[in-house]
């Protein structure tokens, strides 16, 4: 089934240690976007990639990086995770081509991520 | 800066009653609206958007600039309609921005 992909669904990590989220998709949309929800907090950007090659910091992108060597691909890594980046992580792709670009956002199943 | 605002974050009703999910915007130019729906085990997923000015499950949203609003109603709540509903903008940077969402439960 075509779509986006995220891994792991679920991972329980300890503070410190180092973490890469995996987000691919098969659409060849060209943007791509991490987001994490919070209870109460709803759904806030982490950061983005308009087209690959290219990123930029969304409304929290303190203590996480991204990539986008290709289209498809766009991991999120939490170089030294504290037990404030515990939250569902969901990775979403969007097609910003002329006459596709409707602003509808696809969304993977999320991540767990736990940080103790 | 774009805002989005969801003043309910729970909202509880009867099978069959209407139903309407709050949301006000702050934008200075033309945004685009959408509503996102997440449904128990499901992964998040439009319902619908201002430009298409459509009925998706019965849900209708209407923007009215005035107000600055676009709140999702439907005339008769149905129990599968149970999920937490997200507003959301879009500024010219192609970014959405989300309101902090609301639960609604369809009591039976």
């Amino acid at each position: 089934i075509a779509g986006i992909t995220q891994a792991p669904t679920s991972q329980i990590l300890a503070a410190g240690r180092r973490m890469t989220l995996r987000c691919t998709q098969d659409m060849r949309h060209n943007a791509m976007y991490w987001y994490r929800q919070d209870l109460g907090l709803g759904l806030r950007l982490i950061h983005y990639s308009n087209t690959a090659g290219t990123t930029g910091k969304g409304e929290v992108p303190d203590g996480y990086s991204v990539s986008r060597a290709n289209t498809d691909d766009f991991p999120l890594t939490l170089a030294s995770a504290v037990p404030s980046q515990t939250s569902v992580y969901f990775c979403a792709s969007s097609p910003l081509n002329r006459g596709e670009n409707t602003g509808e956002l696809f969304f993977g199943e999320g991540s767990r991520l736990t940080v103790l | 800066a774009q805002r989005v605002t969801q003043p309910e974050k729970l909202l509880s009703v009867f099978k069959g009653a209407p139903v309407e999910l709050k949301c006000n915007y702050s934008y200075s130019g033309s945004p685009e609206l959408f509503w996102y729906v997440q449904y128990s085990r499901q992964r998040l997923q439009l319902l619908l958007r201002h430009i298409s000015r459509e009925s998706i499950k019965g849900f209708t949203a209407d923007l009215n600039k005035g107000e600055t609003s676009f709140h999702l109603k439907k005339p008769f709540a149905q129990e599968e309609d149970s999920a937490m509903y997200y507003c959301a903008s879009r500024g010219s940077n192609y970014k959405l921005t989300f309101g902090k969402g609301t639960l609604l439960t369809v009591n039976p």
